[in-house]
Order: structure tokens, then C-alpha cells, then sequence
């Protein structure tokens, strides 16, 4: 059981050049989530998606897409990669709140940690 | 507009003594929170939770409080070790809103 696992874990890239981060689970959650993590934000919401062929924007989504083709993967893109991206992205999942069981703790995975140049 | 604030960025403490982390929160539509535990270049890990309907969660050293009225709920860390040497989120959901909103972060360091 591997849990929430991240693609890659490095990146550097130059500006204006794209690239596709992948996060994937095996724990069959609904829920999947992309946070950021810059120095003293905290964890800032991109999107997330509460199921297979679902999306939807959080706090920050600008400069970012992203697709949940497969319940058990969700991939954020970066079309035209800008320095303003250079942060480290959580992927992270969980069961739906209206399913019942007694904790809905988000799982992390370990992130990614994307330097734009 | 920051609805999960945690207002001290660091907070040192001897080992063995109690550890106390604090979240203020300003939607009163958040009935579930969390606090997680963050290590340097690992993702953050699922630590204790609490329902609006409990004001107490315990789980082994780590106890979380809530205080409705006040929108405050804070982590006890009792006692505290070197290992507990961490960043600490607390986050907050709504029911139906899908999300988890989390606070800046407080970096506690157990002194031994």
C-alpha cells in the first residue's frame, strides 16, 4: 500500500516551458487535492476534485490545469511555467465526507519541488 | 481574508514539558478540524481531529481542545519529546464544501 505518491519529486524549469506533475493513490479516495507551500503561507488550495471527470478551482488556481481522468490519479499542469511557481506542491486525497467513517484526514504525498528559472 | 490563523510561526519547549499550539478559525460553518504534523521535505501527516460536537479529542500524548464560542482550538503536547520537533498545521472543513483550509504553520522545537 503506497499511499499518495508525487512525479517528479525535483524540477527545474525555465520560464514560459511546461510541465505535468502527477500525483497518484491506491487508497480508493474520492477526494483529491494540489496545495502549494510557499515560506510562511502555509498550504494554499490550487484545485481539487471530488471524483473521476470532476474538477474545481481553490484559492489559488491561476497559471495551473488539471485532470482527474482515473479516480486513483490527478495530474496539475503548468502550461507556461512562471518564477512566481517556484514552490513545493502537495498532492493529497481522502475519503468523502458524507461517507461514513469516523476521520476525514487528508493523505499527503511526499511533494514535488518546482524551481522556475 | 486568512480563516485559519495560527499566530505564533515558532514556540520552543523543554523536553518533558507541555507543548501548546494554537488555531483561531473565523467561519462558524467549520465542523471538522485537524492538525497535522510537517518534517522537513516529507508531506505533512494526519496527527488528531475533532467534530464541533466533541470539545475534546485525546490520542496518547497529543490532546486537541475546542472551544466553540471563541473559534479557538488548541494541541497539547504532554510530554513533549525531541521528536515532536516539527511544523504543526491546523486546518478546518465545512461540511459540503469539499476543502480543508489550513493555517500557516508553527514550527515547535522540543529541546532536550
Amino acid at each position: 500500500n503506497a499511499g499518495v505518491t508525487q512525479t517528479p519529486k525535483f524540477r527545474v524549469l525555465k520560464t514560459g516551458q511546461s510541465m505535468t506533475l502527477l500525483c497518484a493513490q491506491d487508497m480508493n479516495h474520492e477526494y483529491m487535492y494540489w496545495y502549494r507551500q510557499d515560506p510562511g503561507m502555509g498550504l494554499r488550495l490550487i484545485h481539487y476534485s471530488v471524483g473521476e471527470g470532476t474538477t474545481a478551482k481553490g484559492e489559488v488556481p491561476d497559471g495551473y490545469n488539471v485532470s482527474r481522468l482515473k479516480k486513483q490519479n490527478f495530474l496539475l499542469g503548468l502550461e507556461s511555467a512562471a518564477p512566481s511557481q517556484t514552490s513545493v506542491y502537495f498532492c493529497a486525497s481522502s475519503y468523502s465526507r458524507l461517507a461514513v467513517i469516523a476521520d476525514f484526514e487528508q493523505f499527503f504525498g511526499p511533494g514535488t519541488r518546482l524551481t522556475v528559472l | 481574508d486568512q480563516q485559519v490563523k495560527q499566530n505564533s510561526p515558532s514556540l520552543s519547549v523543554q523536553e518533558g514539558r507541555i507543548s501548546i499550539l494554537n488555531c483561531d478559525y473565523t467561519n462558524s460553518m467549520f465542523d471538522y478540524f485537524l492538525w497535522y504534523k510537517k518534517y522537513p521535505a516529507e508531506g505533512p501527516t494526519f496527527l488528531i481531529s475533532i467534530s464541533s460536537i466533541k470539545d475534546k479529542n485525546e490520542d496518547g500524548r497529543f490532546t486537541v481542545f475546542l472551544n466553540k464560542s471563541a473559534k479557538h482550538l488548541s494541541l497539547h503536547i504532554v510530554p513533549s519529546q525531541p521528536g515532536d520537533s516539527a511544523v504543526y498545521f491546523c486546518a478546518a472543513s465545512a461540511l459540503g464544501t469539499y476543502k480543508y483550509i489550513f493555517g500557516t504553520g508553527t514550527r515547535l522545537k522540543v529541546l532536550a
